[in-house]
């Protein structure tokens, strides 16, 4: 079936602009995870969901990060006045309710000019 | 806090030699521990678990790893490398949360290179 599929693949966007990325999981994952890479590291936590309740957003880094995930499938992680710091590679994961399997999608390359 | 630490950045072995890769974890209580493989272009994708029960686990494509809780490792191998293995590598540890989910920390990754 199909996996975890995320959009757009890539984005170029200049300082200041707000982005959204979309996220949408496997069919019949409630669970649903954003995560942030960064050259040479490995993927940080910043939100999670549970259908559509954002159960743990500990990692977002400030409050120009926001996640949500209307009804309970497709989410939408949106940075507002995107800043240089916010290159990276942005990884959604899903996985069935109490599943500690996770199955990542390709990412966005988010890159900031 | 949990942590990962995977202490080797770039590993190269030549194809046909067995493969050690290192993870150590930092964890209050039994940890889960994950391997997952990122190929260029590729989303990660989960080698292998370990949850409970027997320390040595095996996974996808003839990768094995095993659990040390004396020694806080869960090291990653393989007997026989394929050139088709050159990827990063990554470990990560996760508990699993209230309600249910699995919030992970993942080590810095190693990349393998496979010399022909």
């Amino acid at each position: 079936g199909a996996g975890v599929s995320q959009s757009p693949r890539y984005k170029v966007t200049k300082r200041g602009q707000d982005v959204a990325l979309r996220c949408d999981p496997i069919s019949g994952h409630v669970s649903l995870y954003w995560y942030r890479q960064a050259l040479g590291q490995g993927p940080e936590f910043l939100t999670y969901f549970n259908y559509e309740a954002q159960q743990d957003k500990s990692g977002l880094p400030n409050d120009r990060f926001s996640a949500e995930r209307p009804e309970g499938s497709i989410s939408t992680l949106t940075i507002q006045r995107t800043e240089q710091r916010d290159s990276a590679m942005y990884r959604c994961a899903s996985s069935l309710e109490q599943g500690v399997e996770q199955y990542f999608g390709p990412g966005t390359r988010l890159t900031v000019t | 806090a949990q942590s990962v630490t995977q202490p080797d950045i770039h590993i190269t072995v030549s194809e046909g030699a067995s493969l050690e890769l290192r993870c150590n974890y930092s964890y209050g209580a039994t940890p889960y521990l994950f391997w997952y493989v990122q190929s260029p272009g590729q989303g990660l994708q989960l080698l292998l678990k370990y949850f409970s029960g027997d320390t040595l686990v095996q996974g996808i494509k003839g990768f094995e790893a095993e659990f040390k809780r004396s020694q806080s490792s869960f090291n990653l191998r393989k007997p026989s490398v394929h050139w088709s293995d050159a990827a990063e590598y990554f470990c990560a540890v996760g508990p699993i949360l209230t309600g249910g989910g699995n919030k992970l920390t993942f080590g810095t990754g190693t990349q393998l290179k496979v010399e022909l």
